[in-house]
């Protein structure tokens, strides 16, 4: 069975523009939250989605938003990017939704801001 | 919310010696442990879990134990090899009505030398 895969892999964006990340979770999982990992804040939540509704949301501005497909396929959008976005950001997928069950991660996009 | 704290940051061991890593949680709802092992460049992967119902879960050189009363939970890895160096984090997952959060640990460094 194929793992959580992740496009693109490197991104290189500057100020102000805008970014797309897609997650394809593995084949069944219905579940798919996405991460944001930094030296200085470690691995922080940003959202889950399940039956193509976010379900939870962690503590990031409006500015980083969603979205699943039916196919449980899913996309995060950040706009008017900011030198702090700088980050690898990871989708994970799971089963059933919630976090009481392991999460399968994919090996992240990772974003650079000049 | 949830905080999950994580102690040491770094760990350095002999191979062959074992390593034990410590985390404390704040919210006693918190129901499911997971504990993951990143190498360098690559994704996080799940090593090992334990539920609030259960005390200790071992697998091969791996156990896990955890304290409900106490809030905390330790990873222990004996006999370690050279494979073993990464990084490591704890996780927390509580239930937030329908949907649930998986809060991290701020990761330890494990360095295995020869």
């Amino acid at each position: 069975k194929a793992g959580v895969t992740q496009t693109p892999r490197y991104l290189i964006k500057t100020r102000g523009q805008q970014v797309t990340l897609s997650c394809s979770p593995i084949s069944g999982h219905r579940s798919v939250s996405w991460y944001q990992q930094t030296p200085g804040q470690g691995l922080q939540f940003l959202f889950e989605y399940f039956s193509e509704t976010q379900r939870n949301k962690g503590n990031f501005p409006g500015r980083f938003s969603g979205r699943q497909f039916s196919n449980s396929r899913s996309e995060m959008n950040v706009s008017t990017l900011e030198l702090g976005d700088s980050a690898l950001y990871l989708c994970a997928s799971s089963l059933g939704q919630g976090f009481d069950q392991p999460q399968h991660f994919g090996d992240g996009t990772r974003l650079s801001i000049l | 919310g949830e905080n999950v704290e994580q102690h040491p940051s770094t760990l350095s061991v002999q191979e062959g010696d074992s390593a034990v890593i410590k985390c404390t949680y704040s919210d006693s709802a918190s129901n499911y442990f997971p504990w993951y092992k990143q190498e360098l460049g690559k994704r996080p992967q799940l090593i090992i879990d334990i539920r609030s119902n259960v005390g200790e879960k071992k697998d091969q050189r791996i156990a896990v134990t955890l304290n409900k009363t106490a809030k905390h939970f330790s990873l222990h890895i004996t006999e370690t090899q050279p494979e073993d160096s990464a990084v490591y984090f704890c996780a927390a997952s509580y239930p937030t009505g329908t949907a649930s959060k998986l809060t991290f640990g701020t990761g330890t460094r494990l360095q295995v030398t020869l």
